[in-house]
């Protein structure tokens, strides 16, 4: 197992475009989240799965914020109509529901809305 | 709601040398997890220490120990030994043990370390 992976690395776009980005979580683990990072400043919790269901989602996820976790196992997070405040590193992690107490996150995924 | 404080937006060290980063939180939790993540420009986040709060004991990892005060709601790390490979951003993080939302982190705006040669 190769650990977290996100895809693209990078990617910019224009605003008003809509872009998703996927992440593979450990293969092993159920549950699985999206954070943000912006310039400066520490990851923020957007969103969380359990399996295939999504349990939590931050309120700073806006109505054009939209993620999934088909079959419990990849997950995808899309931005409509994107803004330049989208900009940021978007993070994924994963672990398992028992017996763990931190996550592993994957290298992430930078937006950058011109 | 929880919080991460780090005051040191920036340290430095010299390579051999020992650092320590601070970290203060606040909750009404009584039992929760503490967290250092390394942030290397590569940008992948990598646990480095964690701390259960219901021990007493200071986890230590090779050169990487805390020094955990719950009273105080001050978790520091101190990293022993610098290496250039310790040159990173830093982030504290909490996480409480059990109840709603405790796969939660939260993190403080993190500490760029720099490592002299």
């Amino acid at each position: 197992d190769t650990g977290v992976s996100q895809n693209p690395r990078h990617k910019i776009t224009k605003r008003g475009q809509n872009v998703t980005f996927r992440c593979d979580p450990i293969s092993e683990h159920n549950r699985l989240y999206w954070y943000r990072q912006t310039l400066g400043q520490g990851p923020e919790f957007l969103t969380y799965f359990q399996n295939e269901a999504q349990l939590e989602k931050s309120r700073l996820l806006s109505d054009r914020f939209s993620a999934e976790r088909p079959k419990g196992s990849f997950s995808t997070l899309e931005i409509q109509r994107t803004e330049q405040g989208d900009s940021a590193m978007y993070l994924c992690a994963s672990s398992p529901s028992t017996g763990y107490y931190g996550y592993t996150f994957g290298s992430g995924t930078r937006l950058t809305v011109v | 709601a929880q919080t991460v404080t780090q005051s040191q937006p920036e340290m430095s060290v010299q390579e051999a040398e020992t650092v320590t980063l601070s970290c203060t939180y606040d909750t009404s939790e009584s039992d929760y997890y503490l967290f250092w993540y390394k942030q290397p420009p590569s940008r992948q986040m990598i646990l480095v220490i964690r701390q259960e709060a219901y021990k007493q004991q200071n986890a230590t990892e090779n050169r990487f120990s805390v020094n955990f005060q719950k009273a105080a709601k001050s978790f520091s790390l101190k990293i022993s030994d610098s290496q250039l490979g310790d040159a990173a951003m830093y982030f504290c993080a909490y996480r409480r043990r059990s109840g709603g939302s405790n796969y939660k982190l939260t993190f403080g705006k993190g500490t760029l370390l720099t490592v002299n040669p």
